[in-house]
């Protein structure tokens, strides 16, 4: 079946620009998760979605960061007026429900702030 | 507070050597601990996972042992193979927590 998808798989943008990165998650996964990975670094948890609610957005590093899900199943991640630290890849995950299961990654989002 | 830590950074082994790289945990009242493989360009997949009502559990070429009085885990890969060379990411979660916890990551690099 059909496993996580993310789009872009890379976006180059200009400081100052906004940027929407998705994510389709598996489908009937309620959990979903962001990520940030910065180069050769671990992961950075940003923000949990069970269902449409976000419990958990303890780890979005700044207001310009936003994200959404609608419908229980797409999310946005919004991140306005980049900055070059910005720069990374994004990614997403989900899961069947939030306990202890398996995360299903998608490929990430690789973005370029100039 | 870092609450799991891995080590090593990176890690050279040798074909059919074994590679084993260690993760420390802070909270006790996590309950489910992964590992998960990334290879480069590719989002991280989950490899073996253990939960602490036993110490140890194989899959294949791959062991996870458990060490509940010293909260430490660990991941040994047998006969280490050059397709093994990837990224190790150990990671932490329980019931109580709404995210996963993850290590700093290990690079591989499985030598022929």
């Amino acid at each position: 079946g059909a496993g996580v998808s993310q789009s872009p798989s890379n976006k180059v943008t200009e400081k100052g620009k906004d940027v929407e990165l998705r994510c389709d998650p598996i489908s009937g996964h309620t959990a979903l998760y962001w990520y940030r990975q910065s180069l050769g670094q671990g992961l950075e948890f940003l923000i949990y979605f069970q269902g449409n609610s976000a419990p958990d957005k303890s780890g979005l590093p700044s207001d310009r960061f936003s994200a959404e899900r609608t419908g229980g199943s797409v999310s946005t991640l919004t991140i306005q007026r980049t900055q070059q630290e910005d720069s990374a890849v994004y990614l997403c995950a989900s899961s069947p429900r939030r306990k202890d299961n398996e995360q299903f990654f998608g490929p990430g989002t690789r973005l370029t702030v100039l | 507070q870092q609450q799991v830590k891995q080590s090593p950074q990176s890690l050279i082994v040798q074909k059919g050597g074994i590679s084993i790289i260690n993760c420390a945990y802070e909270n006790t009242a996590f309950d489910y601990f992964p590992w998960y493989q990334q290879f480069p360009g590719k989002g991280p997949a989950l490899l073996i996972a253990i939960r602490p009502d036993v110490s140890e559990k194989k899959e294949g070429r791959f062991t996870i042992s458990f060490n509940k009085s010293a909260k430490q885990f660990s991941l040994h890969i047998m006969d280490s193979q050059p397709g093994d060379s990837a990224t190790y990411f150990c990671a932490a979660n329980g019931n109580n927590f709404n995210k996963f916890y993850f290590g700093s990551g290990t690079k591989l690099n499985v030598k022929p």
